[in-house]
């Protein structure tokens, strides 16, 4: 049980490009997704909260309009990067908390690689 | 800000090797997870302590929540290939608050 879908798995685009990550949590109802970011070699960082139906929380240092996020049902959300460009390559991983759960459950992650 | 203090950050064990790491903080934790990731995957919860001084196993996984609430410990008995990968320790801070902080990591290297 608990299994979080991530798609795509991965993804190259030209600079400029707006590209739209989802997260679906495929057996369990998410009250809240996570949205983190991960550099090679290196631990994952809090991009922004969200719960169904409200807006997301962002952490400091984020751009709400470069990271759009939608959390519409409560079996997915999704991360819109705006006019992607090299230096938002990275490697995205969503999560999803149940409602009785104290744990996240982790997609497989998003290669976004901006040429 | 709140942070976890990991170590070790790298191991390099022979196979059937025991491994342990361990995580520190100045902050007490009310939820304390441990996670694997392996190449190109998101992160696998392995175990999840909630209260202090809880000892819990799954397998070969042995992880300990601080009696301080500060602290945790992973053990893995009689190591394989399989094991091979990068772990995470993360922790919450309080029931009320969605968010889990996470340590930078152990990767774990297993020598045939």
């Amino acid at each position: 049980g608990a299994v979080v879908s991530q798609h795509p798995s991965w993804v190259i685009c030209k600079s400029g490009t707006s590209v739209k990550i989802e997260c679906r949590s495929l057996d369990f109802q998410a009250t809240t997704m996570f949205w983190y970011r991960q550099f090679p070699k290196q631990s994952l960082m809090l991009m922004a909260t969200s719960n169904e139906g409200s807006k997301a929380t962002y952490e400091q240092g984020v751009e709400k309009d470069k990271f759009l996020i939608n959390h519409a049902s409560l079996t997915l959300s999704t991360l819109t990067v705006t006019s992607a460009h090299p230096e938002d390559s990275s490697f995205y991983i969503c999560s999803a908390r149940g409602v009785f759960e104290q744990g996240q459950h982790f997609g497989d992650g998003t290669r976004l690689s901006i040429l | 800000g709140q942070q976890l203090n990991q170590s070790p950050q790298s191991m390099f064990i022979q196979e059937g090797e025991d491994v342990s790491m361990n995580c520190t903080s100045s902050s007490i934790f009310n939820t304390w997870l441990w996670y694997k990731q392996e190449p190109g995957e998101g992160p696998v919860l392995l175990i999840a302590l909630y209260k202090a001084g809880e000892l819990t196993s799954n397998g070969r996984l042995t992880a300990q929540f601080g009696i301080t609430r500060k602290d945790s410990f992973l053990n893995i008995s009689a190591s394989i290939p399989s094991d091979v990968g990068i772990y995470f320790c993360a922790g919450q801070l309080s029931w009320r608050d969605d968010k889990i902080i996470f340590g930078k990591g152990t990767r774990l290297h297993i020598l045939p």
